[in-house]
Order: structure tokens, then sequence, then C-alpha cells
């Protein structure tokens, strides 16, 4: 059984740019969350979708949004991008709930 | 929210050593996660236990709910075992991580 995958793995981007990161989920779940992690804060929960709504989200800014589409895949998007971006970008899947949450490799972005 | 805390913050072992990491969470919950973060990034699942104790070869973990506090042990520490270990707590949907306690295994 695949695990979840992230793309891109890696990604440089400048400030003011935008970046799309993609998740799949393990096959048959359907909730995906996104984490964001970074030296100074930490991992930090920004939103999860079950069934192509979003259920909660963090305290992030209106530049961060993201979608789930109806295979369960899962996009997220920052806009206007600032060097305090830069982070490893985590997502995760589970069958939904609070249940056990298994993550992907990361998508790391580097803001320039 | 729930606050989760991690200890110690960093462990220093040599290879055969035992440890335990302890996590305290602020509130009840009813999903709480250990987790092994590799030189990569990811997150390695080790135990998802909301309650009582499993193991896992030389891992083991027991949280007691009542009290509010989660305990990871690793017996014969390996190089392999290096790394940032995080507990996570689950509210409303959503994973309230700790701080992590670094681990460093030399041989």
């Amino acid at each position: 059984k695949a695990g979840v995958t992230q793309t891109p793995r890696y990604l440089i981007k400048t400030r003011g740019q935008q970046v799309t990161l993609s998740c799949s989920p393990i096959s048959g779940h359907r909730s995906v969350s996104w984490y964001q992690q970074t030296p100074g804060q930490g991992l930090q929960f920004l939103f999860e979708y079950f069934s192509e709504t979003q259920r909660n989200k963090g305290n992030f800014p209106g530049r961060f949004s993201g979608r789930q589409f109806s295979n369960s895949r899962s996009e997220m998007n920052v806009s206007t991008l600032e060097l305090g971006d830069s982070a490893l970008y985590l997502c995760a899947s589970s069958t939904g709930g609070t249940g056990e949450l298994f993550f992907g490799e990361g998508s790391r972005l580097t803001v320039l | 929210g729930i606050q989760v805390e991690q200890s110690p913050p960093d462990l220093i072992l040599q290879e055969g050593a035992n440890s335990t990491l302890r996590c305290n969470f602020s509130d009840s919950v009813n999903n709480l996660q250990w987790f092994h973060q590799n030189p990569w990034g990811q997150l390695i699942n080790l135990f998802y236990i909301p309650s009582g104790t499993k193991q896992n070869g030389r891992l083991s973990a027991t949280t007691v709910a009542t009290e509010r506090y989660s305990l990871l042990y690793i017996s014969s520490s390996q190089t392999t075992d290096s790394g940032v270990y995080f507990c996570a707590v689950g509210d409303t949907d959503k994973l309230i991580f700790g701080t992590g306690t670094r681990l460093q295994v030399f041989p």
C-alpha cells in the first residue's frame, strides 16, 4: 500500500511569488491535513480537509489556502511569499476524525 | 488550547543504553501519537496510543490519560535511533505537537 506522497520535494521561490504543493493520501483515506515546520515555531497545524470540506483551520494568514479534490488529493497554496514562509510543509492522511495520522516526506520550501 | 510539553529536550546516550522520554499534556485528549523524525524530515509513526501500553521491538509506550502524560521507552539504543522524537495529541481533528526530544546515540 503506497504511503502519503508529496510533490515537489524541494523548491526555491522568491519573495512575492506564489507556490502550490500537492499531497496524495493513502488509498482509502479521506482526511488530509497540512502542517508547517520551522526551527522557530516547530510543527504547526495549517488546515484539515475531509471529503472536500475544510473542517479545521490553524492560525495562519489568508495567504495560506488549500483544497481537496473528489479523489481525496489535496493542494495547498501560499500566495505573496515571505521569507518567513521558508519551511518544511508536511501533509498527513487518515481515515478521518481523530484517528492515526500518517505523514508524507514533506515539501521543503525556501523563499529567497 | 492544549499545551504539550516534552522532556528532556536533549538526550545523549551511548549505544546499548536505555532511555525514557516524557510527554505531558494539559487537557484530556482522544488521540496521542509518538513520531520519530528522520534526517530527511519525514515523521515516522511509532505509536498511536491514546491510552494503555504498547510495545514494538525495543520501543514501548505508555499513556496514562487520567494523569495526562505519556512515556516512550527505548531500550538497548542504537545509533539509528538518533533523531527527534515528537509527541502529538489530538484536539478537534488536528494534532498539537510538542517541541520534541533530540536524541543522539553514539557508538
